[in-house]
């Protein structure tokens, strides 16, 4: 069962537009959220994290939304730019039960087209 | 300036055969994490250790194991090489804190014929 969902495999959006990247998941327990990075031939990097506490994380041109109620998070990148294409992984665990490994989601593709 | 470093970056080995897939961080983390990507599966976790002589199984952790001697390794084994186990494989290091981010070496594409 997957608790981490990205139904977006792929997202094509034009240099200076918003790009959207989704992200549902299943687990009650998931109170801390994070948005990695991924290039052809590197591993993933960390962008930005959320936690239950907040609704909205801003760091530069990346803002992460977390709707609870609705068990939602979106990665907003406004502007987007040709150096932004790349995979995308959103994870997940719950923050107050120790040291629980990320759970991750399938990815999304987002090509940003110039 | 502290790193994670994974080799061989390629390998390709025969059904059956044992491999050693190596991992070694200079962030002297106390967790470390082996991951797996696949197309359509995503990050999937093998097994992890949060510090000397622990070791973890995670969500896919079948014909794979790990030991974990020092700080700064975490070999993974695959017993008996399968096509299936033909994979990008992913190490992961963090700081003992809560969900404290993961960095991520540069991974090993292992291909099993």
């Amino acid at each position: 069962d997957q608790q981490v969902k990205q139904n977006s495999p792929s997202l094509s959006v034009q240099e200076g537009r918003i790009s959207i990247l989704n992200c549902d998941y299943t687990n009650s327990m998931f109170d801390y959220f994070l948005w990695y990075k991924k290039y052809p031939a590197e591993g993933p990097t960390f962008l930005i994290s959320i936690s239950s506490i907040k609704d909205k994380n801003e760091d530069g041109r990346f803002t992460v939304f977390l709707n609870k109620s609705a068990k939602h998070l979106s990665l907003h990148i406004v502007p987007s730019q040709p150096g932004d294409s790349a995979v995308y992984f959103c994870a997940a665990s719950p923050l107050n039960s120790g040291n629980t490994p990320l759970v991750f989601g399938k990815g999304t593709r987002l090509s940003v087209i110039a | 300036d502290a790193e994670i470093t994974q080799s061989p970056r390629h390998k390709i080995t025969e059904t059956g055969r044992q491999v050693t897939l190596a991992c070694h961080q200079t962030w002297n983390h106390n967790n470390m994490f082996w991951y797996r990507q696949d197309l359509g599966h995503g990050l999937r976790l093998i097994h992890y250790s949060y510090g000397v002589h622990d070791t973890n199984k995670g969500e896919v952790s079948d014909g794979y194991s790990v030991s974990r001697s020092n700080t700064e390794d975490l070999p993974l084994t695959l017993e008996s090489a399968a096509s299936s186990q033909t994979s990008v494989y992913f190490c992961a290091s963090s700081v003992g804190q809560i969900n404290s981010p993961l960095h991520f070496g540069n991974g090993t594409r292992l291909t099993v014929t």
